[in-house]
Formats: C-alpha cells, structure tokens, sequence
C-alpha cells in the first residue's frame, strides 16, 4: 500500500529558529513530490520536486528530494510568526492520477 | 479573479439529512476532486472527475455521491449514509491529464452534524 509519511506531527520553536520538515514515502511508480502550506482553510503551493538533489527555493523556504532514500525534507529559514501552519506533503505516482497525502505537520512559531 | 469557491464556508445537519456542498471553479481546469480532512489527518479523497460527465470513487467514497454535469462545477452530496460526516471538506481542481498534478484549492466547507 502507497503511503506517505511525515515527521514530527507538531513542533514549536521561537522566531528566528530554522526548521525542517520531513516526508518520507513508499509508493510504487513515483513521479512527483509536492508540499503545500495550510494557514487555516484552503492549502497553498510551495514545490513540486520531480527530480533527487535539485533544491527548490523560495525566499527562506528550500526543499530537496532523494529519490534513492524515499524522502524529502522542507527547510525554513529565520521562521516568522506568519510561517505557523500546517504543511503538507504529497506523492503523486505513476497509476492514476491521484496525490497520496501526509498527515501534515503543525509548525507553530512563538513570537 | 481566476479561483475556487466553496460554499456554504460553515453547515450545521441534523442526523438523518442529505446536503449539498457546492465547488465551482472558473480556472478552465479539467479535473476536480473532494477532499475530507480530519483532525491529525492528512487528506483524503472522496471522489475525482478528470472529465465532464465521468467521475471516479477515491478512497473513502462510502456515503458520498457528486455529478460533474458541467466542466466548473463538481458538487459533493454528503449522504444519511454517511455515518460520521463531521469534518472539513476541501474541493480542488487541477489542468488535468497525466503529469500536470499541481491542486488548487478551495477554502473549504465545515460540516457539523447535530
């Protein structure tokens, strides 16, 4: 079974601290690893990693995947107050034409 | 402006009572898909359609039913059969075909059963 896997579920640091997040999957036929950020409703696009040891990057948001270890980890930078959200990650695979998604997880950034 | 609307934001049901959540989308996108995410959990799929007309069963379609009778509208009717519907649904939709996967979202719906 195709699954996905995120750690730590939850984590608190002060502003000004650099956080990673990690994803960790194991899927038949992957073709694509995409982390969104939710504040509140609606999920929001970060990155789509298709490929090992490319980072992406964002302002002081950076990820990178490793095709080899089955896993992808989201960096932030300098963490603001407005980072505070959960973040999500999903495996598209090759099969159909769905996203397999993580549990998420809860960053909250003290002041 | 080009998005994804869901309405009601908020919706209260008796035990028993069938609804409807509307998702429209004016984004020109082929493919629309009904979450549900629970507390702690990431999201799960309901239902998905990549054309007009067709729609597929996600992983926990049980008690669900939608149509897609139009490319920008995908409603997801949330049935008595449901047994535990309390959550919050996200409607998404994407261009569609193989590889282009990237989701938009809608703010969501919070259903609440009394």
């Amino acid at each position: 079974e195709d699954k996905v896997v995120q750690s730590p579920l939850s984590l608190v640091v002060h502003e000004g601290d650099t956080v990673t997040l990690n994803c960790s999957y194991e899927v038949t036929n992957f073709r694509s690893l995409l982390w969104y950020k939710q504040e509140k409703k609606a999920p929001t696009f970060l990155f789509m990693l298709t490929s090992s040891g490319i980072e992406k990057k964002s302002g002081r948001l950076s990820s990178i995947l490793d095709k080899k270890e089955l896993f992808s980890i989201l960096n932030i930078t300098a963490t603001q107050t407005g980072d505070s959200a959960v973040y999500l990650c999903a495996v598209e695979v090759d099969s159909n034409y769905q996203l397999i998604w993580g549990a998420g997880t809860k960053l909250i950034i003290k002041p | 402006d080009g998005g994804i609307t869901q309405s009601p934001k908020y919706l209260f049901r008796k035990e028993g009572q069938n609804v409807t959540l509307s998702c429209e989308q004016n984004l020109n996108h082929d493919a629309m898909y009904w979450y549900r995410q629970d507390p702690g959990q990431g999201l799960r799929l309901i239902y998905y359609s990549q054309i007009v007309n067709d729609f597929q069963k996600g992983d926990i379609a049980e008690g669900y039913s939608v149509s897609r009778e139009k490319k920008e509208s995908f409603p997801l009717t949330v049935t008595s059969a449901q047994k535990n519907p309390t959550a919050f649904y996200l409607c998404a939709s994407s261009i569609g075909g193989r590889g282009v996967v990237r989701q938009f979202f809608g703010p969501g719906t919070r259903l609440t059963v009394l």
